[in-house]
């Protein structure tokens, strides 16, 4: 069964940095795009970013751009997203997807908390 | 970027009715359009892709339809089951964006 595994969520203080990563199993990593979609607490869905196959090409929400860096390694069959620079509104459930467009597969989520 | 208005942003129905939520998009999207269910404390669950193409495995009540600007998405038998929020999300290009999401409640 495709499976996606996220870590790395937490609690962090305003302006620090934390790096989620999202391991993936049961299917051919390098040969599917991968994203990030975020959740607020109690809000809706928001597309965070997406990286190509080979990691060549990488598309950010403009909200994160210049702080979020998405990346995977094909070898190790994993996705990271390096958040840096966190803000308040970043506080989010920060979910991994197999793809980027049609998002058929989804990790449980991992939780960030932004606070001091 | 484009813009996706949905609605309506909550709903009431009860068993056995048919429901129907919009989505608009600011630009044509052509057919590049997906509905979610989710259920709290869930991820996202695909139902509908390119508009109108029902993911595997998904109930045939579930539908998509539309084009262009304009979608609907409709329960044709709503069943208690199908409680949850539904988000439609264009990808016809970058930034992706969700609509804001209905939230399916039973009368």
């Amino acid at each position: 069964e495709v499976q996606l595994v996220e870590s790395g969520g937490g609690l962090v203080q305003p302006g620090g940095s934390l790096r989620l990563s999202c391991a993936a199993s049961e299917f051919t990593f390098s040969s599917f795009r991968m994203s990030w979609v975020r959740q607020a607490p109690g809000k809706g869905l928001e597309w965070v970013a997406s990286i190509k196959e080979d990691g060549s090409e990488r598309y950010y929400v403009d909200s994160v751009k210049g702080r979020f860096i998405i990346s995977r390694d094909n070898a190790r069959n994993s996705l990271y997203l390096q958040m840096n620079s966190l803000r308040d509104d970043d506080t989010a459930v920060y979910y991994c997807a197999r793809g980027s467009n049609n998002w058929r597969c989804w990790g449980q989520g991992t939780l960030v908390t932004i606070s001091s | 970027d484009i813009q996706m208005t949905q609605s309506p942003s909550s709903l009431s129905a009860s068993v056995g009715d048919r429901v129907t939520i919009t989505c608009q998009a600011s630009q044509g999207i052509s057919n590049y359009l997906n509905w979610y269910q989710q259920k709290p404390g869930k991820a996202p669950k695909l139902l509908i892709y390119d508009a109108s193409n029902l993911e595997t495995g998904v109930p045939s009540r579930f539908s998509g339809s539309g084009s262009g600007t304009d979608f609907t998405f409709t329960i044709t038998s709503l069943l208690p089951e199908d409680i949850a929020t539904y988000y439609c999300q264009q990808y016809y290009n970058f930034p992706r964006t969700f609509g804001g999401g209905t939230k399916v409640e039973i009368k």
